[in-house]
């Protein structure tokens, strides 16, 4: 059972670039989440894509946008970037209850390490 | 005020020991509740759900106060391979957006 996977592990950019993650959700979910964790920190929601539309978003601004393909996977784009966006990006996937708005347990993958300098 | 509080630690204890952690969340309409491990520049890992009623795995406890928004992890007999950063985390009235606090790092020594 393949857990969830993200691509590349790491990653170097200079300020101004842009960047583009990529997730594939464990087998058998539909929903993807995106977090950030800057060092020493815990993680923090980005937002959350199901049946390919933005459902949730953290308090991150337009720069940080997102995408979600039909076959689940998911891409993180972020805009412009500044030395702030080095960090763990965090892809994490669950399954959407459908008895109610709830979802389920989401599982991580292990992350994409992003560097600006 | 942080919307999900944790004593940052270290917490540095002997092997066999027993170690508690605290964890204090602000939004009173959360709906489920976790501690996740992670591991030195790994991603977290589910450890255990939370519920009112208390549920142990093994040598872990985790208890949930929702009148106090406080959330508890004990681990007895602690092993050498308990040392991690210990989340907690907290999700929105939806059960969606999960919400993390800044993690406690424990180091068990021999």
């Amino acid at each position: 059972d393949a857990g969830v996977t993200q691509s590349p592990t790491h990653l170097i950019k200079t300020r101004g670039q842009q960047v583009t993650l990529r997730c594939s959700p464990k087998s058998g979910h539909d929903t993807v989440s995106w977090y950030q964790q800057a060092l020493g920190q815990g993680p923090q929601f980005i937002f959350q894509y199901y049946e390919e539309e933005e459902r949730q978003r953290g308090n991150f601004p337009d720069r940080f946008s997102g995408h979600q393909f039909p076959n689940y996977s998911s891409e993180l784009n972020v805009n412009a970037l500044l030395l702030g966006d080095s960090a763990l990006y965090l892809c994490a996937s669950s399954l959407f209850r459908t008895s109610g708005s709830f979802t389920d347990t989401q599982y991580f993958g292990p992350g994409t390490r992003l560097t600006v300098l | 005020r942080k919307e999900v509080e944790q004593d940052p630690g270290p917490f540095n204890v002997p092997e066999g020991a027993t170690v508690a952690f605290n964890c204090t969340y602000s939004n009173s309409a959360s709906q489920s509740f976790f501690w996740y491990r992670q591991d030195c520049r790994k991603e977290p890992k589910l450890l255990m759900s939370v519920y009112s009623s208390g549920n142990e795995d093994g040598r872990f406890t985790a208890q949930l106060n929702r009148a106090s928004q406080y959330i508890s992890l004990l681990i007895r007999d602690s092993k050498l391979s308990d040392s991690a950063t210990y989340l907690c985390v907290v999700t929105d009235n939806a059960g969606n957006m999960l919400t993390f606090g800044g993690g406690t790092r424990l180091m068990v020594k021999p």
